[in-house]
Parts: C-alpha cells; sequence; structure tokens
C-alpha cells in the first residue's frame, strides 16, 4: 500500500512568486491536512481538507491556500512568497478528520524561498 | 492556540540506556500521538493514544496517556543507535478542531 505522496521533494523560488505543491493521499484516505514545518515555530497546522471542502484553517495568512480533488488529492497554494516562507511543507492523510484517528505524513516537499 | 510542552528538548545518552520523555498542555487532549523524524524525512507514527489511562507498546517503546488528559509520556528501552531523531508529541484538541497540535520535538542523540 503506498504511503502519503508529496511533490516536489524541492523547490527554490524568489521573492514574489507563487508555488503550488500537490499531495497524494494514502489510498482510501479522505482527509489531507497541511502543515509547515521551520526550525524556529516547528510543526504548526495550515489548513484540513476532506470531501473537497476546507474543515478547519490554522493562523497563516491567505497567502496560504489550498484545495482537495474528487479523488482526494490535495494542492496548497502560496501567493506573493516572502523569505519567512522557507519551509518543510508537510502533508498528511487520515481516514476521516477527527479526534480518533491517526495521521500519516508525506517526506514532505522543502521550499526555500531567495 | 493550544500549546504542548514537550521535554526534554535534546537528549544525549549511551547506547542501551532507557530514555524518557514527556509532554503536558494546560488544555485537555482527546488523543495523544508520538512521531519520530529523521533527517530529510517526514513524521513517522510510533503510537497512537485514544483513551485516558491508556497504556500502549509497540517495541521497545512504550507510551501513556494521561489520567487528566493533559499529558502523555514516551519510553524508550535499551535505546540503539537507529533510535536517533526527533521524536514529537501531538494532540487532538478537545474539540477536534485546528488539525494535530505538535510539541516542539526531543531530539535523541546516541553515544556508541
Amino acid at each position: 500500500k503506498a504511503g502519503v505522496t508529496q511533490t516536489p521533494r524541492y523547490l527554490i523560488k524568489t521573492r514574489g512568486q507563487q508555488v503550488t505543491l500537490s499531495c497524494s493521499p494514502i489510498s482510501g484516505h479522505r482527509s489531507v491536512s497541511w502543515y509547515q514545518q521551520t526550525p524556529g515555530q516547528g510543526l504548526q497546522f495550515l489548513f484540513e481538507y476532506f470531501s473537497e471542502t476546507q474543515r478547519n484553517k490554522g493562523n497563516f495568512p491567505g497567502r496560504f491556500s489550498g484545495r482537495q480533488f474528487s479523488n482526494s488529492r490535495s494542492e496548497m497554494n502560496v501567493s506573493t512568497l516572502e523569505l519567512g516562507d522557507s519551509a518543510l511543507y508537510l502533508c498528511a492523510s487520515s481516514l476521516v478528520p477527527g479526534m480518533n484517528t491517526e495521521a500519516f505524513f508525506g517526506q514532505g516537499t522543502r521550499l526555500t524561498v531567495v | 492556540g493550544q500549546q504542548l510542552n514537550q521535554s526534554p528538548q535534546s537528549m544525549f545518552i549511551q547506547e542501551g540506556e532507557d530514555v524518557s520523555m514527556n509532554c503536558t498542555s494546560s488544555s485537555i487532549f482527546n488523543t495523544w500521538l508520538w512521531y519520530k523524524q529523521e533527517p530529510g524525512e517526514g513524521p513517522v507514527l510510533l503510537i497512537a493514544l485514544y483513551k485516558a489511562g491508556e497504556l500502549t507498546s509497540n517495541g521497545r517503546l512504550t507510551a501513556q496517556f494521561g489520567i487528566t488528559r493533559k499529558d502523555s509520556f514516551l519510553n524508550i528501552s535499551a535505546s540503539i543507535p537507529s533510535d536517533v531523531g526527533i521524536y514529537f508529541c501531538a494532540g487532538v484538541p478537545g474539540g477536534g478542531a485546528d488539525g494535530l497540535t505538535f510539541g516542539k520535538g526531543t531530539h535523541l542523540i546516541i553515544q556508541p
């Protein structure tokens, strides 16, 4: 059974550009969450999608957005990139959202903004 | 938002020693999860805890869900070199919203 797949693994962008990251969840999983990981702030929740709808959103500016497709694959987009957006972006999938479900993470996309 | 206080931040131990780390919160969590992350990889789930007081083992790893629902600990017995990495606790808040809340991590370093 394939795990969570994130593409690309590495990305270098310049300030002001936008970027789209992709996440394919484990087969059968319908909930996808996104997290930003930085050395200073640790792992922080961005948003969660379930059945193509954003279910929850963390405390990030509107430049961060996402969507989910009917096959449960998800994308997140960051517009007008800033140097501080450099981070490891992690996607996690679970069967359904909620408190008693385990989340499985992908390897992440390492975004560097220069 | 809710925060998890994870300690210690780092541990330098000898191979074969036992390890203990814990997470505490001022708020109730309904689920506690423990992850391990190695360089260049995403966190890998080690143990999931769903009930207050629950004690669960996974090989040399043992974790417990505190009875107050505000804390959890992870023990690693007889550490080996491949245990090196960063261990994170994570919790699902009582309201079930806002995704997982993570601790800052415990960096485990093992000296042979």
